[in-house]
Parts: structure tokens; sequence; C-alpha cells
């Protein structure tokens, strides 16, 4: 069974402290890991997709990087309104090859 | 458009009561998928749809539960006698097309708390 585990479930920085969020998982085959934003109330929010180890992407203060195990969310130089829940998840290759398996998240607040 | 539309936004109901809640895709996304998020854990694969045909389903959508998209534009997700640990967050989500290419776009979802 597909699995994903997101470390640390929270975590607390100061704005402008780099830090990294975890997410190992287990799959039958990687078609896609996805990392989302999800802000209190509201639905989750595409950040990026990776498709094999060894991938990088940016985006503003993010950066994802994929291994053949886990897969890394850089937070550099942190703002408040980067404060928010990050899930990771998984797209196996069979079956179920149209649904994500989403880990429980990472909780980040950016304190001023 | 304005992207993923969910309906109603909160929704209690008493235990044994039945629900219905509405999905408003992105126009142009053929796929729809439902969700079910519980506090503290990550979004659960319920149902997807490719155009009208519902092409898989979780086994956890039990036999209280039916979901349609009729003619392949919005969708409804019935969830009949209610129980108290329906209590979730149901968030509706569509793509243009197949994962991973296409990632999928979220709405706010439906809160639903059974009494």
């Amino acid at each position: 069974e597909d699995q994903v585990t997101q470390s640390p479930e929270a975590l607390r920085l100061q704005e402008g402290e780099s830090s990294s969020l975890n997410c190992s998982y287990t799959v039958s085959g990687l078609r896609g890991l996805f990392w989302y934003r999800q802000d209190p109330g509201k639905g989750p929010e595409f950040l990026f997709t990776l498709y094999s180890a060894g991938e990088e992407k940016e985006k503003e203060r993010l950066k994802a990087t994929l291994t053949k195990k886990e897969s890394f969310l850089h937070i550099t130089a942190p703002k408040p309104e980067d404060s928010a829940t990050y899930l990771c998840a998984v797209q196996a290759r069979n079956p179920g090859y149209s649904t994500l398996t989403f880990g429980k998240g990472t909780m980040l607040l950016v304190s001023p | 458009d304005t992207g993923v539309s969910q309906n109603p936004r909160h929704k209690i109901t008493k235990r044994g009561q039945n629900v219905t809640f509405r999905c408003d895709p992105i126009s142009e996304h053929n796929r729809l998928y439902w969700y079910r998020q519980t506090l503290g854990q990550g979004p659960e694969f319920l149902t997807y749809f490719q155009n009208e045909a519902q092409l898989e389903k979780s086994r956890l959508l039990s036999d209280r539960f039916s979901a349609e998209r009729p003619k392949g534009s919005f969708s409804t997700l019935e969830i009949q006698r209610t129980e108290q640990g329906d209590s979730a967050m149901y968030l509706c989500a569509s793509s243009l097309g197949e994962l991973p290419n296409y990632g999928y776009t979220f709405g706010s979802g439906t809160r639903l708390t059974v009494v």
C-alpha cells in the first residue's frame, strides 16, 4: 500500500530562518510527487510536481527536491505569509493511477 | 472562470439525515475528483469522474455515499443516513487532463458537521 510520511508535524520559524520539510514515501512505482500548500479553511493549492529522482523545482522562496525515497521542500528566508500547512502527495503507477495519496502535512508558522 | 466552486461551504446536520453537496469544476476540465479531509489529516481519495463516467471509487466510499456527474459538468456527492464519523471537509478538484502532467485545482471545500 502506498504511504506518505511527512515530518515534522509542525514547525515554527522566525522570519528569515531557513529550513526544510521532509516527505518520505513508499509506492509501487512513482509517476509523480506533488507539493501543495493549504491555508486554514481552504482547499490545497498546487505548488510543484516532481517526476524523477534528482529533479528540483523552485518558486520564489520554495525549492522542492526528489530522491528515490523522499522529497524535501526547502524554504529560504521565509516570511509570515508563508505560514500554512504544506502537503506532499504521490501518484503511483498502479493501481489508482488517477488518484493521489497524501501525507498528513507539516504545519508551518513563521513569526515576524 | 473563477476556479472550482463548492456549495454549501458549511453544513450542519443531525445524525441520520441525508445531505448533498455540489461541485462546479473549471469549465474546460473533464476530470473531477472528490476527496475527504479530517482534522490533522491529508485529503483521502473518494471517487473520480472522467466526463460523466465514474471511473474509480475508493473502498472508503461506503454504500451510504453516492456521487454523480450528469452531462459531465457539475457533480453532486450525497451521503445518506449520516453518522458522526462523516464529519469532515469534503473537497472537490478538477483537472484538464491526466495526472501527473495536469495537476488538480481544488475548491475550498464543504465542511460537514454531523451532530
